[in-house]
Formats: C-alpha cells, sequence, structure tokens
C-alpha cells in the first residue's frame, strides 16, 4: 500500500521560501507511470494543483505559481520536494503530496486523477 | 484554463435519500482518440486528505461503494449517492485532468437533513 508523508515547517515568515518534503513508502518515485504532485488547500477553501515530477525528471507547474515553484525528487531517498519562494498570506494552506496513476497508451503516459494522498500539513506564513 | 463549477455549493438530503452533485467544466474533458472523459470526483472529510471516488467520470475506485456512481460526458457531470448514509457527510469535489493546469470545482458541501 502506497504511503505518503509530508514533513516541514508549519510556519514561514513572509518574503521566504516554503520548502517541504514527502516521504513515499511502498512505491518508488523513480518507476512506473506515476506523477508525483503537490496541490494545496487554503483554510475552509478548495483544491489548487500547484505542480508535479514524473521519472525522468521532467515537471509541469500551475503558471498561477510557475515563476515561484520549484518540484524535484531525491530517488535515492524516495522523496520529493516543493519550494516555493516569496511567499505571502496567500501561500498560507494545508499542502498535500499526492500520487497521479498516470495513464499509459502506447511508449507515452499522461497524468491523470489523484489515487493517494498524504495527510496534509498546514503552513501558516506569518510573521 | 478549464474552469470547473459545481452546483449545488451545499445541499441537505435525507438519510436513505439520494443526493445528487453537478459538475459543469468550461469546455469539453472528453478526449476523441480513447473516449475517455478526463474526470474525477473526491471525498473529502474534515482533517482529512481527499479519497478518490470516481475517475475517468463513471469507473468507481476499488472500495468505493456502490452506491456510488458518476455519469456525464462532456462538459456536464453527475455525482450519484443513491442512498444516502450517515458516513457520506463530507464536501465533495470534482476535477479535470483534461489539461494543464488540473483544475477542481469549488466543492460541495453534503448534510443530513
Amino acid at each position: 500500500q502506497v504511503q505518503l508523508q509530508e514533513s516541514g515547517p508549519g510556519l514561514v515568515k513572509p518574503s521566504e521560501t516554503l520548502s517541504l518534503s514527502c516521504t513515499v513508502s511502498g512505491g518508488s518515485v523513480s518507476r512506473g507511470s506515476h506523477y508525483w504532485s503537490w496541490i494545496r488547500q487554503p483554510p475552509g477553501r478548495g483544491l489548487e494543483w500547484i505542480g508535479f515530477i514524473y521519472y525522468g525528471g521532467g515537471a509541469d507547474y500551475n503558471p498561477s505559481l510557475k515563476s515561484r515553484v520549484t518540484i524535484a525528487a531525491d530517488t535515492s531517498k524516495n522523496q520529493v520536494f516543493l519550494n516555493l519562494t516569496s511567499v505571502t498570506a496567500a501561500d498560507t494552506a494545508v499542502y498535500y503530496c499526492a500520487r497521479d496513476g498516470g495513464y499509459c497508451s502506447g511508449d507515452s503516459c499522461f497524468p491523470t486523477y489523484f489515487d493517494h494522498w498524504g495527510q496534509g500539513l498546514l503552513v501558516t506564513v506569518s510573521s | 484554463d478549464i474552469v470547473m463549477i459545481q452546483s449545488p455549493d451545499s445541499l441537505a438530503v435525507s438519510l436513505g435519500e439520494r443526493a445528487t452533485i453537478k459538475c459543469k467544466s468550461s469546455q469539453s474533458v472528453l478526449y476523441d482518440s480513447n473516449n475517455k472523459n478526463y474526470l474525477a470526483w473526491y471525498q473529502q472529510k474534515p482533517g482529512l486528505p481527499p479519497k478518490l471516488l470516481i475517475y475517468w467520470a463513471s469507473t468507481r475506485e476499488s472500495g468505493v461503494p456502490d452506491r456510488f456512481s458518476g455519469s456525464g460526458s462532456g462538459t456536464d457531470f453527475t455525482l450519484t449517492i443513491s442512498s444516502l448514509q450517515a458516513e457520506d457527510v463530507a464536501v465533495y469535489f470534482c476535477h479535470q485532468y483534461y489539461s494543464s493546469p488540473d483544475s477542481f470545482g469549488q466543492g460541495t458541501k453534503l448534510q443530513i437533513k
């Protein structure tokens, strides 16, 4: 059974960088058709897709955050990372990492729905 | 970007009755080459992450009770709970993965009447 666990600071100061880790167990971030996403949810609000990384190191980001976001992976530790720079109060949210099951047709694979989620980590941006 | 709009924002249904939640996308999420609708539904209970219920618009995730069903195609989709149980109280989200960036509906809060 795949499990994901987010970790990192729960409080970040405005203008600083938010850095989170997601440790994956029961599956590998470096194999298969899976994509590894970060999604956030401001308190009491809806879900916003931040971006993903996939095997081979490719990544895609939400254009609304693209200038501030980097997603990376450490395959030796089976971890996925999120960096979000120049944070403001608007970045206060629960941050989830999620596995995307992926869909392959022939030699091509595509991102799809999120079939496994971490428990989420509340990050508050405040001085 | 594709905008997802759910209706209603909140819904109260009696136990044992049917609950219906709608989701409309600003453009079609049906991929003609494989005839699949790139649409999923999630259930989120307080303090927990979303849980996948339905993908490809109508395929139920393993372990999801069969009272949950998804239907629709193109731009209009429906999540139906055939006989509401107390444990179904939650917020429900639709999600399109047809094109980047992925986007979600604003959520529908389902309560017991």
